[in-house]
C-alpha cells in the first residue's frame, strides 16, 4: 500500500527566504501526488498536484512542487514566503488518482517570522 | 459558492457517551467523504459516499461509528459510545465525482474532546 513521509514536523523560515517542504512517498508504480495546506481552524486546500507529464507543477499561491522518481520525493517550493503562508502542510499520495485511496502524511507546520 | 458547512465547531463530551456531527457539502458535490485528524497526524479517511451510496468505509470502526446520507445531499457522522482516542477533529469533504482526482473541498471541522 502506499504511504507517505513528511520528515519535518515544523520549518522556521523568515518572511521573503524561500522554503522547500520535504515528502518522500512509496510506491510501486507511478503515484498521484498532491499538496494540501490547511490554516488553523479551517479544513485543509488543495495546492497541486502530480498525475503525470511535467514532473514540475505549479499550483496556487505561487507554490510549486517538483516529483523525482529516483529519490521517491515530490517537495513543495515557494521563492519568496509570505507572513500568510502560515499554516500545515499535507503531502499525499495516491494509486489511483481516487479519493478514497490517498494517503496523507503527517505534515509540516510552517512558521513565518517577519 | 457556499463551501461544506459542518456543525458543530466544538463538541466536548464524556467517554461512553454519544455524539454526532452534521455535514452539508457544496452543491452539486456527489460525493462526501469523513475524514479523522488525530493532533500531530494527517486526515484519515473514515468513510466516502457516492449520492447517498456508501463506496468506500474499510476504515470506519463499524463497532461504535455509523454515518449515514439518506437524501444524498446532508450527511451525519455518529458514534455511540465515544472512547477517549476518538478525540480529534472530524472532517468532512465533498467533490464533483467525475474525472481522476476531482479536488477535495473540506469543511472547518468539528473538533470532539473525549473526556
Amino acid at each position: 500500500a502506499q504511504s507517505v513521509t513528511q520528515p519535518d514536523i515544523h520549518i522556521t523560515v523568515s518572511e521573503g527566504a524561500s522554503l522547500e517542504l520535504r515528502c518522500n512517498y512509496s510506491y510501486g508504480a507511478t503515484p498521484y501526488l498532491f499538496w494540501y495546506v490547511q490554516s488553523p481552524g479551517q479544513g485543509l486546500q488543495l495546492l497541486l498536484k502530480y498525475f503525470s507529464g511535467d514532473t514540475l507543477v505549479q499550483g496556487i499561491k505561487g507554490f510549486e512542487a517538483e516529483f523525482k522518481r529516483s529519490q521517491s520525493s515530490f517537495n513543495l517550493r515557494k521563492p519568496s514566503v509570505h507572513w500568510s503562508d502560515a499554516a500545515e502542510y499535507f503531502c499525499a499520495v495516491g494509486a489511483t488518482g481516487n479519493n478514497n485511496d490517498m494517503r496523507f502524511g503527517a505534515g509540516t507546520r510552517l512558521t513565518v517570522k517577519p | 459558492e457556499a463551501g461544506v458547512a459542518q456543525s458543530p465547531r466544538y463538541k466536548i463530551i464524556e467517554k461512553r457517551q454519544s455524539v454526532a456531527f452534521w455535514c452539508n457539502p457544496i452543491s452539486g458535490h456527489a460525493t462526501l467523504y469523513w475524514y479523522q485528524q488525530i493532533l500531530g497526524q494527517g486526515p484519515k479517511l473514515l468513510i466516502q459516499f457516492q449520492n447517498n451510496g456508501v463506496v468506500d468505509d474499510s476504515q470506519l470502526p463499524k463497532d461504535r461509528f455509523s454515518a449515514e446520507r439518506l437524501k444524498g445531499v446532508d450527511s451525519t457522522l455518529k458514534i455511540q459510545p465515544a472512547k477517549l482516542e476518538d478525540s480529534a477533529v472530524y472532517l468532512c469533504a465533498s467533490s464533483l465525482p467525475t474525472g481522476v482526482g476531482s479536488p477535495l473541498h473540506f469543511g472547518n471541522g468539528t473538533r470532539l474532546t473525549v473526556t
